[in-house]
């Protein structure tokens, strides 16, 4: 079975400082990791995605993500944060099933940025 | 290339009316998947469709149903509408295939308000 939680519900940051947004997965099989991002009453835009390539995956506006099959994580930062980084993030583990593939949605973190 | 489009972006309803909401994927997708988002119960798999056939459905009861088109665009449908069924409707296409890695790429979603 698989799962995701996102360890985190709210997080808050000042401009300019790093962001840890924390998900960890549970799967019995090597699933595919997404990070989304999602702004007020938009659909979701793809940040990164871990297909078992590199480990250390870069996205789009400076954020990255970990995968570490030791801790079943895959956490998201940045090394500084913006204004408009200010969104809610899903953590999101797709996999094969019979025919097609399987989507489940971490609960999101929201992400407060402060000026 | 274009992306996901999803009509109608607003629309308000009474309970009891029947609402359907339609989805066109990115040209060359074949899978298109719905999902319903609410402050409460965050993101849920509603179902989803591959060349004209449903392959998964979500915990949703029968008044919730879809349909998927020769040209892969989709509607769905929802019947007996109750006040619970005010949320942002999803829709997502992924190119399907052996060795792709099952992104999803989102429409910005149709706002359903029932009152």
């Amino acid at each position: 079975a698989q799962s995701v939680t996102q360890l985190d519900s709210h997080v808050s940051v000042s401009e300019g400082t790093p962001v840890l947004l924390r998900c960890n997965y549970s799967s019995s099989y090597s699933p595919s990791l997404f990070w989304y991002v999602q702004h007020p009453n938009k659909g979701l835009q793809l940040l990164l995605k871990y297909t078992s390539a590199a480990t250390l995956v870069k996205g789009i506006n400076g954020f990255e993500a970990e995968f570490k099959k030791s801790e079943t994580s895959f956490h998201l930062t940045k090394p500084s944060a913006h204004m408009s980084d200010a969104a809610e993030y899903f953590c999101v583990v797709r996999g094969p099933y019979t025919g097609g593939f399987k989507t489940i949605f971490g609960a999101g973190t929201r992400l407060f940025v402060k000026a | 290339k274009a992306g996901v489009t999803q009509t109608p972006r607003y629309l308000i309803k009474t309970r009891g009316q029947q609402v359907t909401l339609s989805c066109s994927p990115i040209s060359g997708h074949r899978s298109v998947s719905w999902y319903q988002q609410t402050p409460g119960q965050g993101l849920q798999f509603l179902f989803e469709y591959f060349s004209e056939t449903q392959r998964n459905k979500g915990n949703f009861p029968g008044r919730f149903s879809g349909r998927q088109f020769s040209n892969s665009r989709s509607e769905m449908n929802v019947s007996t509408l109750e006040l619970g069924d005010s949320a942002l409707y999803l829709c997502a296409s992924s190119l399907e295939g052996r060795t792709n890695t099952g992104e999803l790429f989102f429409g910005e979603g149709s706002r359903l308000t029932v009152l």
